[in-house]
């Protein structure tokens, strides 16, 4: 069974600090989206990934794949407020359909 | 109306009721699917809808039954629920290349269930 382990589960941090969310899996993936998700909405896409290596900057958040497309990482610089969240990692297997959603993360950032 | 909807998005059920989640996509694409969202559970995929084909099917219960009569709609029956079906039902949709393999996802908000 695949699975996307998240770390960690709860984070709650003052506003200014930075923080960084760790996904991995022992799976290979052909792709990997990072996703916040707010209560009571679905998860909305923060971005793609899909080059071994590949590092994407959104603002304040950087992504990066691992080289071997089994992990990546989300860092926060300079947390917001509206920070706060659940983030979702998931991997999709290379000719398939079947995404894998990571356990994820819930953040609080304190004002 | 833009990206997808899902509606209701609250419902309460008796365990004896027959209802219909609904989703309807506005992007274009030809790929859709339902997950459950539970309480301290990763999101778990439910179905896959690609061109209208069911292409997934993660050994869900005969009680849950989804219908997807066309590339911008797709439904989710529900009869004879238990109390552990209560979760977040998500709909999504994605561009599907044609040799299988799926584009990324875009999700709606979401039908929050309540089976009493």
């Amino acid at each position: 069974t695949q699975l996307l382990e998240q770390s960690p589960q709860f984070l709650s941090i003052q506003e200014g600090e930075n923080l960084t969310v760790y996904c991995n899996s022992s799976s290979v993936f052909s792709s990997l989206q990072w996703y916040r998700q707010e209560p009571g909405e679905g998860p909305v896409l923060l971005v793609t990934v899909v080059t071994g290596g590949e590092v994407k900057k959104l603002k304040r958040l950087t992504f990066q794949f691992g080289d071997a497309r089994k992990d990546s990482s989300l860092h926060i610089t300079a947390a917001q407020p509206g920070d706060t969240g659940l983030y979702l990692c998931a991997g999709l297997t290379s000719g398939t359909y079947k995404y894998i959603f990571g356990t994820g993360t819930r953040l609080k950032v304190l004002a | 109306e833009t990206g997808v909807t899902q509606t209701p998005r609250h419902l309460v059920m008796g365990m004896t009721n027959k209802k219909s989640l609904k989703c309807e996509q506005h992007l274009g694409h030809n790929a859709m699917y339902w997950y459950k969202q539970s309480a301290k559970k990763p999101l778990e995929l439910m179905f896959v809808y690609s061109l209208e084909e069911r292409v997934e099917n993660n050994s869900v219960p005969s009680r849950f039954s989804p219908e997807c009569p066309n590339s911008s709609h797709l439904f989710l029956h529900l009869h004879t629920l238990q109390p552990e079906d209560s979760a977040l039902y998500l709909c999504a949709s994605s561009q599907a290349p044609p040799r299988g393999g799926a584009d990324t996802q875009y999700f709606g908000p979401g039908t929050r269930l309540t089976v009493l």
